[in-house]
């Protein structure tokens, strides 16, 4: 099946300081998506991002396909943000069931 | 805006005892899965529904899992024996047209 692989797996910023967290994939995909797991465990979404780039206020994520990889941004990081990101890529091609990374688990201190 | 909700959001339950784990999924939405996520893991897929049959399952999926659709707005997932091994966040999904919505997440405990 598809191997995603995100990095780093941990992360601690400072309030304010800006991020990079990488996903890379080992096939081509129809569907990639983004999610920030809060502390309650819900998973939000975050983006959509099959390919290109889209932006969302301090969030940004761009997705490289023929590469592999997708990046998500964040920016201006508050505490707020902290808990895990998982990237999640398609499946199968029949139930479209999407296959999550180990996610990156982030920390924003005050 | 819609949202897919679970019900319950905690549940407790004894080794060897039958748990449903309930859902109500986006109502245009025509693929409904289950996912689980073990304390400190990552999430797993066990299973997608579409058109009112199982279109894909994980080797998570065993005999011992089994969905449903009982009617036009409820999806369940049923687990006949619980392990101990069982106890983990659960989460329905549903598709849109392009991306997958999550529920909040039952968190069941086997003890």
């Amino acid at each position: 099946g598809i191997q995603v692989e995100q990095s780093p797996p941990d992360l601690i910023l400072q309030e304010g300081a800006n991020s990079t967290l990488r996903c890379n994939f080992s096939d081509s995909v129809n569907n990639l998506q983004w999610f920030h797991q809060n502390p309650w465990g819900q998973l939000i979404n975050l983006f959509y991002i099959p390919s290109g780039t889209k932006q969302n206020g301090r969030l940004s994520a761009t997705t490289v396909a023929t590469e592999r990889y997708s990046l998500l941004y964040i920016s201006s990081s508050q505490t707020t943000d902290s808990g895990v990101y998982f990237c999640a890529v398609d499946y199968s091609n029949s139930g479209y069931a999407l296959n999550f990374g180990k996610g990156t688990s982030l920390l924003v201190t005050p | 805006e819609p949202e897919v909700t679970q019900t319950p959001s905690h549940q407790v339950t004894q080794m060897g005892q039958e748990v449903i784990l309930r859902c109500v999924p986006i109502s245009n939405h025509l693929y409904f899965y289950w996912y689980r996520q073990i304390l400190g893991q990552k999430v797993e897929f066990l299973v997608s529904f579409y058109n009112n049959e199982i279109s894909e399952k994980s080797e998570i999926f065993d005999d011992q899992f089994s969905v449903e659709r009982p009617d036009g707005s409820n999806f369940t997932l049923k687990i006949r024996s619980t392990k101990l091994e069982d106890s983990a966040m659960y989460f329905c999904a549903s598709l849109g047209q392009t991306e997958a919505f999550f529920g909040q997440g039952t968190r069941l405990t086997v003890v």
